[in-house]
């Protein structure tokens, strides 16, 4: 069955400073990858997700991540992170037959920024 | 277009008793799924439907349970509720249920059990 680590459960990051979230999956033929935002007493908004092709995706708000096929990571970056990208933050993982629309969510990571 | 919608938003029950959410998906959209987040086990699959089918299942004991309608609006139901169900209910919508297609999630329900 798939799983995934998110490595850091909170990281605290001045505001303007850069930002990586960790994200360890188990390992399977085929996977899809997505990071999750999550404002306070909201649901999930997708940031960006990998299928396939180039390994390093770019999302919304100026975060990308890398898939890194032989270490099983997904981190997720911000060069400079701002106020507003205070929120928790999730990994998911589909290992997409037969799975529909299933997703395997880390622990979360919750990222808080001071000015 | 309008969101995926929860209703309601926020739901207090005593052990014991049953609780219906509901979840009207985005207009269009065929998929819903529906998950369980709590503090302690974080954010657990507990069932999809498509086109008024059952298409997944976590690992959730039958207490829970759901259905879809004709206009893929989905509800799920939990009886016999017990403390450990207080937790937070998202659902998701998608266009085709696959997981390359985005799902987009409603707010979520807060339910606490007494």
């Amino acid at each position: 069955a798939q799983s995934v680590t998110q490595l850091d459960s909170q990281v605290p990051v001045f505001e303007e400073a850069p930002v990586e979230l960790r994200c360890n999956y188990s390992s399977s033929v085929s996977v899809y990858l997505f990071w999750y935002v999550q404002y306070p007493n909201q649901g999930l908004q997708l940031l960006l997700k990998y299928l396939s092709g180039s390994t390093l995706v770019k999302g919304i708000n100026g975060f990308e991540a890398e898939f890194n096929k032989s270490q099983t990571s997904f981190h997720l970056r911000k060069p400079s992170v701002h106020i507003s990208d205070t929120a928790e933050y999730f990994c998911a993982v589909s290992d997409g037959y037969n799975q529909g629309g299933k997703l395997i969510f880390g622990q979360g990571t919750e990222l808080s920024v001071k000015p | 277009k309008a969101g995926v919608t929860q209703t309601p938003r926020y739901l207090i029950k005593t052990r014991g008793q049953q609780v219906t959410l509901s979840c009207s998906p985005i207009s269009g959209h065929r998929s819903v799924s529906w998950y369980q987040q709590t503090p302690g086990q974080g954010l657990q699959f507990l069932f999809e439907y498509f086109s008024e089918t059952q298409r997944n299942k976590g690992n959730f004991p039958g207490r829970f349970s759901g259905r879809q309608f004709s206009n893929s609006r989905s509800e799920m139901n939990v009886s016999t509720l017990e403390l450990g169900d207080s937790a937070l209910y998202l659902c998701a919508s998608s266009i085709a249920g696959t997981d390359y297609n985005e799902q987009f999630f409603g707010p979520g329900t807060r339910l606490t059990v007494l």
